[in-house]
């Protein structure tokens, strides 16, 4: 299926760091998905975003649905080694059941 | 709650040999159903979907195939497997009329 735009695809941080990543897609969304995926499992449901403005917390991440519905961004505040993993946006196809997916931020954290 | 189940969790398989993976969702009615495959742990490539019981969508042309034999079990199958076919094989899921995917565990294929 289609890609996001997802930045940056990697990134290596020192552990206590802040972290900031987005997703940006050329049609409006309704829902933003933010999930987290450890090294062979499955991705995990971090955040989910239904309302354009909309500010959502889980513990140390909070995303935010863009006010143009047309982007997504994820902070994670004070990093811990744990955080490692891959970050992936995802947002539904407007008419159908299917969802577009971003192509993933790597994110290291350095102890 | 919900809860998605896959099996097996990890599979060694010769090229030209049958597949079959399976996938149970538990504590929910009528889910939609989706086969996504992923490679080098990014780019989660859709195969198949199902909005209910014998109802297939196919997105990529392959020798994969998918059925729906009951409204919480979805089955990924192949008659004779390709080395391409190797990768990871995830199941998932949303509440029909919902915006939200639940993941399961996935299954990791390599055919050798």
């Amino acid at each position: 299926g289609q890609q996001l735009n997802q930045s940056p695809q990697s990134m290596f941080i020192q552990e206590g760091e802040d972290v900031s990543m987005n997703c940006t897609s050329s049609s409006i969304f309704n829902t933003w998905l933010w999930y987290k995926q450890d090294p062979g499992e499955g991705p995990v449901l971090l955040i989910a975003l239904y309302k354009a403005g909309e500010l959502t917390s889980n513990g140390r991440l909070t995303a935010q649905f863009g006010i143009t519905r047309k982007d997504s961004f994820l902070n994670i505040s004070a990093s811990i080694p744990s955080d490692v993993g891959i970050y992936f946006c995802a947002g539904p196809i407007a008419t159908g059941n299917q969802f577009y997916f971003g192509t993933g931020t790597s994110l290291t954290v350095i102890p | 709650s919900q809860t998605i189940h896959q099996w097996p969790a990890t599979l060694v398989q010769p090229v030209g040999s049958p597949l079959s993976l399976e996938c149970t969702v538990e504590g929910t009615s009528n889910p939609n159903l989706y086969w996504y495959r992923q490679a080098a742990g990014r780019g989660l490539q859709l195969l198949f979907y199902s909005v209910g019981i014998g109802q297939i969508s196919s997105e990529v042309p392959q020798n994969l195939s998918a059925s729906r034999p009951q409204d919480r079990q979805f089955i990924l199958s192949s008659k004779k497997l390709l080395l391409s076919d190797s990768g990871f094989y995830l199941c998932a899921w949303t509440v029909g009329g919902t915006d939200t995917q639940y993941f399961g565990p996935g299954t990791r294929l390599t055919v050798l």
